[in-house]
């Protein structure tokens, strides 16, 4: 069965710094892209970033490119968003994602397991 | 970038209505889309990829289509355990951007 849990939410003043971090389980983890997805609340979706399966391609959307870092260490199935210069607008909650596609390079092309999510508030 | 707009933003069907939700490109993604369901308080599910390709589980009574620029999602017959919001996702290249989503809630 695959697992995906999140961790590393929490409350974050403006400008500050958040790692979070995605235990992965029930699956090849070094076969597959992953993505965070984050979710502000009451708002839709918005992906934010994406890495292939090697961690050698890496993808970000523009809100967040130059501010957050994603990477995985597949020898501990692990997925990171390390998250700096934080804004009250990146407040959401961050999902982890599997892409539905197998392949070590392969680009992301949507994610059919979804975590629970972490929450992220950034406030002062 | 390229831009992903659903429409409508919300409807109500009555139980068994044919519903269709469409998504529009700013420009051609070819096939490169994913159709999502997320219920309320759940994470979001896969529907559909390729644009018309349904994920394995998912009833029939789903379906895609299109290509280019114009998708559209339809539920054939709309039951009550379909009400959500649904989002549509390019993935032809990053940013993985998605729609605004479209509220679905029974008549």
């Amino acid at each position: 069965e695959v697992q995906l849990v999140e961790s590393g939410g929490g409350l974050v003043q403006p400008g500050g710094s958040l790692r979070l971090s995605c235990a992965a389980s029930g699956f090849t983890f070094s076969s597959y892209a992953m993505s965070w997805v984050r979710q502000a609340p009451g708002k839709g979706l918005e992906w934010v970033s994406a890495i292939s399966g090697s961690g050698g391609s890496t993808y970000y959307a523009d809100s967040v490119k130059g501010r957050f870092t994603i990477s995985r260490d597949n020898s501990k199935n692990t997925l990171y968003l390390q998250m700096n210069s934080l804004r009250a607008e990146d407040t959401a909650v961050y999902y982890c994602a599997k892409d539905r596609r197998e392949g070590v390079v392969a680009a992301p092309t949507g994610s059919d397991y979804w975590g629970q999510g972490t929450l992220v508030t950034v406030s002062s | 970038d390229i831009q992903m707009t659903q429409s409508p933003s919300s409807l109500s069907a009555s139980v068994g209505d044919r519903v269709t939700i469409t998504c529009r490109a700013s420009q051609g993604i070819s096939n490169y889309l994913a159709w999502y369901q997320q219920k309320p308080g759940k994470v979001p599910k896969l529907l559909i990829y390729g644009a018309s390709t349904l994920q394995s589980g998912v009833p029939s009574r789903f379906s895609g289509s299109g290509s280019g620029t114009d998708f559209t999602l339809t539920i054939s017959s709309l039951q009550p355990e379909d009400v959500a919001t649904y989002y549509c996702q390019k993935y032809n290249s990053a940013p993985l951007t998605f729609g605004g989503g479209t509220k679905v809630e029974i008549k």
